[in-house]
């Protein structure tokens, strides 16, 4: 079967660095996507990644790596308003997109 | 970029009562249109997704339904609600095979 695996809830403190993991297993990859989604609200778009490596995006970075199955959401001088969980999904070999449980960050201050 | 129209935001139904959520979509033509339905601590599932006008492909068999009359219109029913309805429904809207997805700001479905 297919699966995204995330850890279910993070915490850290207003200023720092995070990291969220991801793994998959799927039939086949066309490119793995995060979104972050604050309570109540709809998904926004963050990053997608295709090819192995890291994408940089401000404060924001995605890495990937195909062979592994691996990916990984990180978060630079973390702000309150990163409070919000981060959903990752895959595209698999029918372009179908599979959605992990997503992982809720906390931000202490 | 698109906008995704999607109303009411919140609606509580009591068992066995019809349901029509709507989603128009703006700024964009030919949209694949998709249904999600999410549940507290579960990733989004996929309930119907659209091609083209009149085109519904379902995912999960159950009592519900989807319709596309107008190419940027989308529309989720029932007939008869049940309690396992209830949850946070998603309208989104994307392009090609490769698509980013813009969201609609959900509907909170509670059946009672």
């Amino acid at each position: 079967g297919q699966n995204i695996d995330q850890p279910t809830e993070m915490t850290a403190t207003e200023g720092a660095i995070v990291q969220i993991n991801c793994t998959y297993q799927t039939s086949g990859f066309n490119g793995l996507f995060w979104y972050q989604q604050h309570a109540g609200e709809a998904p926004t778009f963050l990053s997608y990644n295709v090819l192995d490596g890291l994408e940089e995006k401000g404060r924001f970075s995605s890495f990937l790596s195909r062979s592994k199955g691996y990916s990984y959401l990180l978060l630079k001088e973390l702000q309150m308003k990163d409070s919000a969980s981060y959903l990752c999904a895959v595209m698999d070999s029918n372009y179908q997109l599979i959605w992990g449980a997503g992982t809720k960050l906390i931000i202490k201050p | 970029s698109q906008t995704i129209h999607q109303w009411p935001a919140t609606l509580v139904q009591p068992v066995g009562s019809p349901l029509s959520l709507e989603c128009t979509v703006e700024g964009t033509s030919n949209p694949n249109l998709y249904w999600y339905r999410q549940a507290a601590g579960r990733g989004l599932q996929l309930l119907f997704y659209s091609v083209g006008i009149g085109q519904i492909s379902s995912e999960v068999p159950q009592n519900l339904s989807a319709s596309r009359p107008q190419d940027r219109q989308f529309i989720l029913s029932s007939k008869k609600l049940l309690l396992s309805d209830s949850g946070f429904y998603l309208c989104a809207s994307g392009q090609g095979e490769i698509e980013k997805l813009f969201f609609g700001s959900g509907t909170q479905l509670s059946v009672l």
